[in-house]
């Protein structure tokens, strides 16, 4: 069975701090990747994809970068937080170029001071 | 561009109600629509699924979902609600060539009283 799991579960971290998010999925051989933001009680926002390692693409600008290092694994990054970044960030796979059915992590909760 | 919309941003039925949630879409190619739900504080589960084909479809726990291409809407349905259904529930639809994007609407909370 395939297992999605994102650290930390949560956050809280001041304004202008790095930040490092992680995800890993275990189960599944070169799966699509996604991360993805919502505000408290908001919308998800797709942030970035990934279809094969070392490749990234970025859907909208958030002063965030996303990293691929290995082929289950996606790092959400960034060197310095805006209060704007507080929220919940959720970490994804898919199988194929459909992209319907998405795997969903926990999530983690990021809240910025 | 492709939107979507969740006019309703809170429903609220009691226990073995039936309730429809309601989605529209606005996309001038082929697309791809799915039902997500959000239990409070966790990340989204899948629920179900049209590309094409009958425009009814059955997810998991007993919800369907019926597309209908006239008035480009995906609503999603139950008979009978149960208190555990209680959760956000979000419309999304995905181009079926070129972006890679899913594109979620704003959702809609379902609260089932007892």
């Amino acid at each position: 069975a395939q297992t999605i799991h994102q650290w930390p579960v949560a956050e809280i971290k001041a304004v202008g701090s790095p930040l490092s998010l992680g995800c890993t999925i275990k189960g599944k051989s070169s799966p699509n990747l996604y991360w993805y933001w919502q505000a408290t009680g908001g919308t998800l926002q797709q942030l970035f994809y990934s279809i094969t390692v070392g490749q990234v693409e970025s859907v909208v600008q958030l002063n965030l970068s996303a990293s691929r290092p290995k082929d289950d694994q996606f790092i959400l990054s960034t060197e310095k937080l805006l209060l704007s970044h507080s929220g919940f960030y959720l970490c994804a796979w898919s199988l194929d170029r459909s992209n319907t059915e998405v795997f969903f992590g926990k999530g983690t909760r990021l809240t910025v001071v | 561009t492709q939107t979507v919309s969740q006019s309703d941003a809170h429903v609220t039925v009691f226990e073995g109600d039936s309730v429809e949630l309601r989605c529209n879409y606005s996309y001038g190619g082929s697309i791809y629509l799915s039902w997500y739900i959000q239990h409070h504080g966790r990340g989204l589960q899948f629920l179900l699924k049209y590309y094409s084909g009958n425009p009814v479809v059955q997810g998991v726990n007993g919800f369907e979902a019926e597309f209908s291409k006239s008035d480009s809407s995906f609503h999603l349905r139950k008979a009978s609600v149960h208190w555990s259904d209680s959760a956000v529930y979000f419309c999304a639809v995905s181009a079926t060539s070129g972006s890679w994007q899913l594109i979620f609407g704003s959702g809609t909370q379902l609260t089932v009283m007892p």
